[in-house]
């Protein structure tokens, strides 16, 4: 079975603009979860989706949001990109809500200048 | 902050040694779990338990829990050289929808 996904690998972009990260949940999981991993810490949680609805999120500003469709793939957007946004951002995926064991995907390298 | 604790932050062993990490948290859970990362990759999940048990088993990873203590830590026997990685916990608080992670130790297994 495919693990959790997430495209594109790594990104480049530059300060004020938007970037949309994608992630697929292993089949059958209907939770996907957003994780922002700055090097050198661990890894801290945005968001939290689960049957398409937000069940929890972080503290982030507004310039992050996030959405689940209906095959419970999700999108992980950024506006207004600052530098301080460079990071790798990691997706992961439970079967239910974040009682579950969560499986991660390899992540998305994003970096600002 | 936001995440957990974790000590030590840097830990160097021979091959064949154990290791021992732990991990503090802040308030009470549903469950701990830990997880290994490679090089800045995705975090590979190795062990969950649940706030009403007291230890696991995983092969050569031993983990246990003192919910009296919100403190947990995680064994590793006989290390070899692939364990080299950084550990990390992670709790789900109560009450909340939030998965806290802590600061992580990065252990270095030498051949």
């Amino acid at each position: 079975d495919a693990g959790v996904t997430q495209s594109p690998t790594h990104l480049i972009k530059t300060r004020g603009q938007h970037v949309t990260l994608r992630c697929s949940p292993i089949s059958g999981h209907k939770s996907v979860s957003w994780y922002q991993q700055v090097l050198g810490q661990g890894p801290q949680f945005i968001f939290q989706y689960y049957e398409k609805e937000e069940r929890g999120r972080g503290n982030f500003p507004d310039r992050f949001s996030a959405r689940q469709f209906p095959n419970y793939s999700s999108e992980l957007n950024v506006n207004a990109l600052l530098l301080g946004d460079s990071a790798l951002y990691l997706c992961a995926s439970s079967l239910g809500v974040l009682t579950d064991t969560q499986y991660f995907g390899p992540g998305t390298r994003l970096t600002v200048l | 902050s936001q995440q957990g604790e974790e000590d030590p932050q840097a830990l160097s062993i021979q091959e064949g040694e154990n290791a021992t990490m732990n991990c503090s948290y802040k308030t009470s859970i549903n469950n701990l779990q830990w997880y290994r990362q490679n090089s800045g990759r995705g975090l590979v999940h190795l062990i969950l338990i649940r706030s009403n048990e007291r230890e696991k088993h995983s092969g050569r990873l031993r983990v246990t829990l003192d919910t009296s203590k919100k403190s947990s830590s995680l064994l590793i026997t006989a290390s070899r050289a692939a364990d080299t990685a950084s550990y990390f916990c992670a709790t789900d608080y109560s009450g909340t929808y939030k998965y806290i992670f802590g600061t992580g130790t990065r252990l270095k297994v030498l051949a």
